[in-house]
This record gives C-alpha cells, sequence and structure tokens, in this order.
C-alpha cells in the first residue's frame, strides 16, 4: 500500500479533460513537499511530466498541468490524445520515512 | 544529449549479489544528487537510495537497508548500486534518476527539479 493514494485508473474520450488525484498526509504532501508527477508510456522509463507541483519541463505540453492544496495534489489534462495513453505517477518526500514516495500509479486510458 | 545508461543486472540466486551500474553524459555529474528506483513487474515505482552530489549524503528505503550500497565515481561520472543478500522480492527493473533527495543541516526534501533524467533500466532477477 502506497503511502500516496492515486485512484488506479481513469479513462476519458479524445479531446476530453481528466484528472488524476494524489492523496497524501500532513508527513508529506500536506508538510509542504514539493510534489512532481511521471508519465510512464508502455515499455518504456518514466518521464518527468510536472516538477514542483505545477511546472512543465521543457517539451511537455501545455495541456498537462499540476496542482496542489493542502494533503492532495491534482494532475490535469485537457484535450486528451491517444497518446497520453500511459501510467502516472505522483512522488514527495516523506519525513515520518525520511525518504521518496510515491503514488501506487494510475493508469490513463483514451477512449 | 544528456543521458543515463544502466547496466549490470541479470539472473542471480537468492543470498547472492550484483553491482549495477550507471553511466552518466551530457552534464555535471559533480553537480547532482542521483537516485535509484525500480519497478516490480507490473507494479509501481519504488524508491531504492539516493546519493547527494559529493557522496558524502546516502539514504536507503528500509527494505534494503544493510544489504545494499550506493556509490558514486565522479572520475568515471557513474552511479553504482552493489546489492548483497539479494531476495526474491528485490526482482524489479532498477532505474537510475538524476535528482531525488537532497538533505541540508538534517532537513532533507524531494529536490525542486524532481527527478528530470532517467536511464532506460536494467532488469534484475533474483531465483533459483
Amino acid at each position: 500500500q502506497s503511502v500516496l493514494t492515486q485512484p488506479p485508473s481513469v479513462s476519458g474520450a479524445p479531446g476530453q479533460r481528466v484528472t488524476i488525484s494524489c492523496t497524501g498526509s500532513s508527513s508529506n504532501i500536506g508538510g509542504g513537499y514539493d510534489v512532481h508527477w511521471y508519465q510512464q508510456l508502455p515499455g518504456t522509463a518514466p518521464k518527468l511530466l510536472i516538477y514542483g507541483n505545477n511546472n512543465r519541463p521543457s517539451g511537455v505540453p501545455d495541456r498537462f498541468s499540476g496542482s496542489k492544496s493542502g494533503t492532495s495534489a491534482s494532475l490535469a489534462v485537457t484535450g486528451l490524445r491517444a497518446e497520453d495513453e500511459a501510467d502516472y505517477y505522483c512522488q514527495s518526500y516523506d519525513r515520518s520515512l525520511s525518504g521518496l514516495v510515491f503514488g501506487g500509479g494510475t493508469k490513463l486510458t483514451v477512449l | 544529449e544528456v543521458q543515463l545508461v544502466e547496466s549490470g543486472g541479470g539472473l542471480v540466486k537468492p543470498g547472492g549479489s550484483l553491482r549495477l551500474s550507471c553511466a552518466a553524459s551530457g552534464f555535471t555529474f559533480s553537480g547532482h544528487s542521483l537516485t535509484w528506483v525500480r519497478q516490480a513487474p507490473g507494479k509501481g515505482l519504488e524508491w531504492v537510495s539516493s546519493i547527494g552530489s559529493s557522496g558524502s549524503d546516502i539514504y536507503y528505503t528500509d527494505s534494503v537497508k544493510g544489504r545494499f550500497s550506493i556509490s558514486r565515481d565522479h572520475a568515471k561520472n557513474s552511479l553504482y548500486l552493489q546489492m548483497n543478500s539479494l531476495r526474491a522480492e528485490d526482482t524489479a527493473v532498477y532505474y537510475c534518476a538524476r535528482g531525488g533527495l537532497y538533505c541540508t543541516s538534517g532537513l532533507c526534501y524531494t529536490g525542486y527539479y524532481g527527478m528530470d533524467v532517467w536511464g532506460q533500466g536494467t532488469p534484475v532477477t533474483v531465483s533459483s
């Protein structure tokens, strides 16, 4: 069981908007630690999608956005495209565990 | 091109040892923390270990403490993970990544820029 909780799966039709939640606690997200999001396409290594809660690395489309509030964070994907079908992971730091923590991952399916 | 390339994975018997390597290129190696992350078959990502830019700050997840050892060689621009007393549950693809865990004056946090460069991964299978 992951310290950061994500829904196992979300889905949406092309062009729609979906959000993926990442729920933590006061010892991680709620403690003020940054949240990052990673995209893992099938059979490939993870790729940084959002850093520092709401920032996109160069090359990441602005269809992807991140937010953080209290003990939770969210990833939003607008204008869904077939190539967005992947696993998405949130990541932060947990002071009780004294280490980095990941969410369990969310599989995004484009219908 | 900024790049990380892992090697050293393979099949090993329970109780055996393996040394993973991660060769870095295209950036100032000594200026970044580095991290190992693993992914068991069909499972999610799991943080394994991080090492600070100087090599003096080292951190492990509890399940590998006392068995795994992370190190880095600035002359060779390489990161290593020595894995001893391997167990079946260590079976995973192991990724090295730039960035990760930072600690200053006893306070630790995830770096603001996340883990922004990842290798392609090297598979480790622990089985008799």
